[in-house]
């Protein structure tokens, strides 16, 4: 069964700063990986998607890697604004199936 | 980027009672619908698959007969959680998917947090 892990389970930056969210998952078979944001209160926002054949996506200030064989993605965020505080989480799709597995999430707060 | 709307947004009810809780995709068609629970800082739980004119797959420890679920159309799903009581208490967040030309992407609603007395 697919477990996908989020380190570390919260975060606090000032404004500026560039950050690194870490997402493993325990089975490499995976068909694509997702990373959303939720607010508070709110539903999940599509930030990027990675295709199990691709190594990163990038939008804005956002760059997500993806290394399958180790079973790791990164989302990095640079010059973090307030704006980006929220809870930010990985999902995996497994090969064969339609369903994603997600993570718990990190909470990141970003101070002015 | 694809709309996902869930009606009502907040809902309070009683026990007993039950509650219906509405899924559209606004610009596009959805062949597959996800719905999730999430509990207060806990990630979201997929509860059920289901697709457009078949019944709804569930997940293992789901009640189906407690928790209808209805996909009419590619526009509309529906949860309806029966006869709730205070541990159905949750956010029900519902996801859509189209295929085609939008690809893996799953759309997510803005989410419905229900309250059962």
């Amino acid at each position: 069964k697919q477990e996908v892990t989020q380190i570390p389970a919260a975060l606090s930056v000032p404004e500026g700063e560039n950050l690194v969210l870490n997402c493993s998952f325990t089975d490499s078979a995976i068909y694509n990986l997702q990373w959303f944001r939720q607010d508070p209160g709110k539903g999940l926002t599509s930030l990027l998607l990675i295709q199990s054949s691709q190594r990163e996506q990038t939008s804005g200030r956002l760059n997500a890697s993806l290394d399958k064989s180790s079973g790791r993605s990164t989302l990095y965020i640079a010059a973090s604004q307030p704006g980006d505080s929220a809870t930010y989480l990985c999902a995996v799709r497994q090969l064969g199936y339609s369903t994603l597995t997600f993570g718990k999430g990190t909470m990141l707060l970003v101070s002015p | 980027g694809a709309v996902v709307s869930q009606h009502p947004s907040r809902v309070i009810c009683k026990s007993g009672t039950s509650v219906k809780i509405e899924c559209r995709s606004l610009d596009f068609q959805a062949t597959t619908m996800f719905w999730y629970r999430q509990f207060p800082k806990q990630s979201l739980m997929l509860m059920a698959t289901s697709n457009e004119g078949s019944k709804a797959t569930y997940e293992q420890g789901v009640e189906k007969d407690k928790f209808l679920i209805n996909h009419a159309s590619l526009t509309l799903s529906t949860l309806t959680v029966t006869s709730a009581h205070p541990e159905d208490s949750s956010f029900y967040i519902c996801s859509a998917r189209g295929g085609g030309a939008r690809g893996d992407t799953q759309y997510f609603g803005p989410g419905t947090r229900l309250t059962v007395l």
